[in-house]
C-alpha cells in the first residue's frame, strides 16, 4: 500500500539530550505534514503539524522542520524525558479533503 | 464521550469466522478513519468517511473488508472469513472536518486470528 517514510528504527538518547527523528516522504504535492506519538498499548496522539509554505514550526519542547527541496522532515524534542519514550510517526497529506498517509515510525528510547 | 471509542478492546476468533469492529467518534466529528498497525508497523490507511460523501476505500485489502457509518456517527469495521494475516491492531481516528484538521485516536482493537 502507500508508504511514507523510513523503515522502522530505533533511535536512543540520553536523558535530557536533544532528540532528532527524521522522516523522508514521498509525494512531492503534499502540503500538509504532521507529527504523532504512540504510547505502548495507546492510539497516535497528534504532537504537531506544519504546511508547506512554512519551514519551521515550534512547539513545547518540540520544533518540526520542512525541506521540500529533499523531501525531509524531523522532529526535535529538546532535553528528551523519560515520557518522551514511544513511537513517533511522520504523516502527509495532499490537500485538506483527502486523507493522511503515515509512515512506519521511530522509536525513541531515553537511556538513564 | 471525550474521547475516540473502540469496542472490543480484544478479539479472539477462528480463522474464516466473520468479526466486526465498532469505532465510535468525538460527538460531532465528520471525518472518521479506520486504520490497521502489524506489530512493530506503521499505520496501514483502511478506509476513510467524510460527512455525507462517499467513503474513500482504497486502502481495503481485500473484498473481505467492509466498513459503514450509520447516521453519520458510530461506524461499523467488518473483515468477513477471518485470516491469520489479518490480525493486528485496528485503530479508528476521528476529526472535527477535512483531513488537515487534527486526528484523534481510539485505543483500538486487537485483533487476533487463530
Amino acid at each position: 500500500g502507500e508508504s511514507v517514510g523510513l523503515h522502522l528504527p530505533t533511535l536512543s538518547v540520553q536523558e535530557g539530550d536533544n532528540s532528532i527523528i527524521n522522516c523522508a516522504y514521498s509525494n512531492s504535492a503534499s502540503d500538509y505534514f504532521i507529527w504523532y506519538k504512540q504510547e505502548s498499548g495507546k492510539g497516535p496522539q497528534f504532537i504537531i503539524d506544519i504546511r508547506s509554505n512554512m519551514d519551521k514550526r515550534q512547539g513545547q519542547r518540540v520544533t518540526v522542520l520542512l525541506n521540500k527541496t529533499v523531501k525531509h522532515l524531523s522532529l526535535q524534542i529538546a532535553a528528551t524525558q523519560p515520557g518522551d519514550s514511544a513511537v513517533y510517526f511522520c504523516a502527509e497529506g495532499v490537500n485538506r479533503d483527502d486523507k493522511i498517509i503515515f509512515g512506519k515510525g521511530t522509536r525513541l528510547h531515553i537511556l538513564p | 464521550g471525550a474521547g475516540v471509542s473502540q469496542s472490543p478492546s480484544n478479539k479472539v476468533t477462528e480463522k474464516g469466522k466473520d468479526v466486526e469492529l465498532r469505532c465510535d467518534p468525538i460527538s460531532g466529528h465528520t471525518a472518521l478513519y479506520w486504520y490497521r498497525q502489524s506489530l512493530g508497523q506503521g499505520l496501514e490507511f483502511l478506509i476513510y468517511f467524510q460527512g455525507n460523501s462517499a467513503p474513500d476505500k482504497s486502502g481495503l485489502p481485500s473484498d473481505r473488508f467492509s466498513a459503514e457509518r450509520t447516521g453519520g456517527s458510530v461506524s461499523t469495521l467488518t473483515i468477513q472469513r477471518t485470516q491469520q494475516e489479518d490480525s493486528a491492531v485496528y485503530l479508528c481516528a476521528s476529526s472535527a472536518g477535512t483531513a488537515g484538521d487534527t486526528q484523534y485516536f481510539g485505543p483500538g482493537t486487537r485483533l487476533t486470528v487463530l
